[in-house]
């Protein structure tokens, strides 16, 4: 089955300090990806959407001068968490859609912030 | 965004048993989807019900879908204490033109005691 990946698995880093996520689709090409984000014993929440090639399309509420995301390729999208603080500790997610309808989750990129 | 609203918001049966969550959403939707986590883990896909099928099998998950009524119920028969996890329902929807979101619900802790 399709495999998506996520670089790293797990990050610590200080406060004000930048943190860059990856998403890979390993065996398939992705025309769009999303990045969720889920706080402990929540549900996960859609950040944004990326379609490569072109700007990301964000949720309501998400800053996204503060969560870069950059969809460089047909199997490659990237998260930037600028200037991080404590508030965005959280585990982020991404996902890959194929054929409009079918998503693969990767397994999700632990990130505390001290 | 659209989220969906499940209950119950947390279910303890014991082996043997079967479970029934539920879940309810807004809009139209091309799918809906239910996924399991296990706590600080990624999801796993379990089944996927198009907005044109009512009802669907897959081992011992059945799930449902009531387009009129805008809602989906998810039955595990026979429960097994590896079970227990965190079950979300997520519906695929169309944002505009080709582009396709897939929101989530607020999930069920299923705990299944042996």
């Amino acid at each position: 089955g399709a495999v998506v990946s996520q670089h790293p698995s797990w990050v610590i880093c200080k406060s004000g300090t930048s943190v860059k996520i990856e998403c890979r689709s390993l065996d398939f090409q992705a025309t769009t990806m999303f990045w969720y984000r889920q706080f402990p014993k929540q549900s996960l929440m859609l950040m944004a959407t990326s379609n490569e090639g072109s700007k990301a399309t964000y949720e309501q509420g998400v800053e996204k001068d503060k969560f870069l995301i950059n969809h460089a390729s047909l199997t490659l999208s990237t998260l930037t968490v600028t200037s991080a603080h404590p508030e965005d500790s959280s585990f982020y997610i991404c996902s890959a859609m194929v054929r409009g309808e079918t998503q693969y989750f990767g397994p999700g990129t632990r990130l505390l912030v001290l | 965004s659209q989220q969906g609203e499940e209950d119950p918001q947390a279910l303890s049966i014991q082996e043997g048993e079967n479970a029934t969550m539920n879940c309810s959403y807004k809009t139209s939707i091309n799918n809906l989807q239910w996924y399991r986590q296990n706590s600080g883990r990624g999801l796993v896909h379990l089944i996927l019900i198009r907005s044109n099928e009512r009802e669907k099998h897959s081992g011992r998950l059945r799930v449902t879908l009531d387009t009129s009524k805008k809602s989906s119920s998810l039955l595990i028969t026979a429960s097994r204490a590896a079970d227990t996890a965190s079950y979300f329902c997520a519906m695929l929807f169309n944002s505009g033109g080709s582009n396709y979101k897939l929101t989530f619900g607020k999930g069920t802790l299923l705990t299944v005691n042996p």
